[in-house]
């Protein structure tokens, strides 16, 4: 089973409406980080949380960490039809061998 | 230079050709990456350089061969490729591959690749 899960699969909002993504994993990890995917494209890198950290701020980008609950959001504020993508969060773990593993995913359509 | 560059960006072949996808990345990365994700699912991991060496084969077919000439070049060699191995192969890069700590992955536009 995949390492990530992310819920929902898929969103669709309004434009200048937030969007949260989950993220759900099973081991233990050194940090978790998300990446934006276009359609199609590469991924790019939104922001990495420490496990010993609980929330993060990027711009319009909001991450929580609950290492108890295995568990990460994504806020996304004032949400703008540029950011209709695919959401994945990727976490390594932290025993045994290294993998990076990327979460299920959740697309978001952001309509104008 | 933030850049991960692949070619080509779309390769149709079919399964007797050898063909090869090419990265390449000039930030002084020395952990690289290849990926493979088919439509609506996550990239999954398929082989990990580090300091030009492989250090990960996630048990992928030998149908598949790696290749790192140099640190800022990886090359994926495919020869006898199966209809199911059509995808997205995405290449990215790390500043190194470290145990104790994620780095983050720059990854290129990736090739879209079509066995027939």
């Amino acid at each position: 089973s995949q390492q990530g899960e992310e819920d929902p699969q898929a969103l669709s909002i309004q434009e200048g409406e937030n969007a949260t993504m989950n993220c759900s994993y099973k081991t233990s990890i050194n940090n978790l980080q998300w990446y934006r995917q276009n359609s199609g494209r590469g991924l790019v890198h939104l922001i990495l949380i420490r496990s010993n950290e609980r929330e993060k701020h990027s711009g319009r980008l909001r991450v929580t960490l609950d290492t108890s609950k295995k568990s990460s959001s994504l806020l996304i504020t004032a949400s703008r039809a540029a950011d209709t993508a695919s959401y994945f969060c990727a976490t390594e773990r932290s025993l045994g061998t290294y993998k990076y593993i990327f979460g299920t995913g959740t697309r978001l359509k952001v309509l104008a | 230079d933030t850049e991960v560059t692949q070619t080509p960006k779309h390769l149709v072949m079919g399964m007797t050709n050898k063909k090869s996808l090419k990265c390449e990345q000039h930030m002084g990365h020395r952990a690289m990456y290849w990926y493979k994700q088919k439509a609506k699912k996550p990239p999954e991991l398929m082989f990990v350089y580090s300091y030009e060496k492989l250090s990960i084969n996630e048990s992928v077919p030998s149908r598949f061969s790696p290749e790192c000439p140099n640190s800022s070049l990886l090359n994926l060699h495919l020869h006898a490729l199966q209809p199911e191995d059509s995808a997205l192969y995405l290449c990215a890069s790390s500043q190194r591959r470290s145990g104790e700590y994620q780095e983050t992955q720059y990854f290129g536009p990736g090739t879209r690749l079509l066995v027939l």
